[in-house]
């Protein structure tokens, strides 16, 4: 079946630090993959998404890259901000069948410091 | 315009009670999802729902968990004999439910955080 593998966390950060976030799918065919973010006391958003091999995807700042050979979708941002603190998750979605059901990974979160 | 909706936001329960969760999704949006978000599990999917089609319970945990959509749009998640393993964050999302909902955005609701004492 279909499975996402985030790196552990927390992860805390300096302001202006450099970013990066891993994750890592297993998944039959060639699944559409996401970074959905979710801020303090906020619902889950969409951050990202890449719906193909080699697709990059980019918001506010941050930038994430479809690799099909290494199955990854790392997260990267050059310098974070404190308004970044969230919990970030790594999804992934199959382009076919009739259920479009997301399959996320265990969430990491992030503390950006002054 | 409005976003998901879900209500209520907290509920505390005592184990062997049942509940009952409800989500509004976006005007206009035939799917709908139900995600629960636990500690142990992170977020896990657990039925779907597109227009007038049989439901897909496929991620349901057990049987006393269940979910129906009234008039294709309002979806209530109705969990019996709640057990204190079902304490965490249940999320709804919908998406437009056009021919190919995998290209489609969900957007997220707020949650309804049940607490099972």
């Amino acid at each position: 079946g279909n499975s996402v593998t985030q790196m552990e966390g927390p992860v805390t950060l300096s302001e202006e630090a450099f970013l990066t976030i891993n994750c890592t799918y297993t998944a039959t065919g060639y699944p559409s993959l996401f970074w959905y973010v979710q801020y303090p006391g906020e619902g889950l958003q969409l951050l990202l998404k890449a719906t193909k091999a080699d697709d990059k995807g980019s918001n506010k700042g941050f930038e994430a890259t479809y690799r099909k050979e290494t199955t990854s979708f790392h997260l990267e941002k050059g310098s974070v901000q404190v308004s970044d603190s969230a919990v970030y998750f790594c999804a992934l979605r199959q382009n076919t069948g009739a259920n479009s059901k997301l399959t996320f990974g265990k969430g990491i979160t992030l503390s950006v410091r002054p | 315009g409005a976003g998901v909706s879900q209500s209520p936001s907290n509920k505390v329960t005592e184990k062997g009670k049942d509940v009952e969760l409800r989500c509004d999704p976006i005007s206009g949006h035939t799917a709908l999802y139900w995600y629960r978000q636990s500690l142990g599990q992170g977020l896990e999917f657990l039925i779907y729902f597109q227009g007038n089609s049989a439901p897909d319970k496929s991620g349901l945990p057990s049987d006393r968990f269940s979910a129906e959509r009234t008039g294709g749009s309002v979806s209530t998640l109705t969990i019996q004999r709640t057990q204190q393993e079902d304490s965490a964050v249940y999320l709804c999302a919908s998406s437009l439910g056009g021919g190919r909902t995998y290209q489609e955005t969900q957007y997220f609701g707020p949650g309804t955080r049940l607490l099972v004492l």
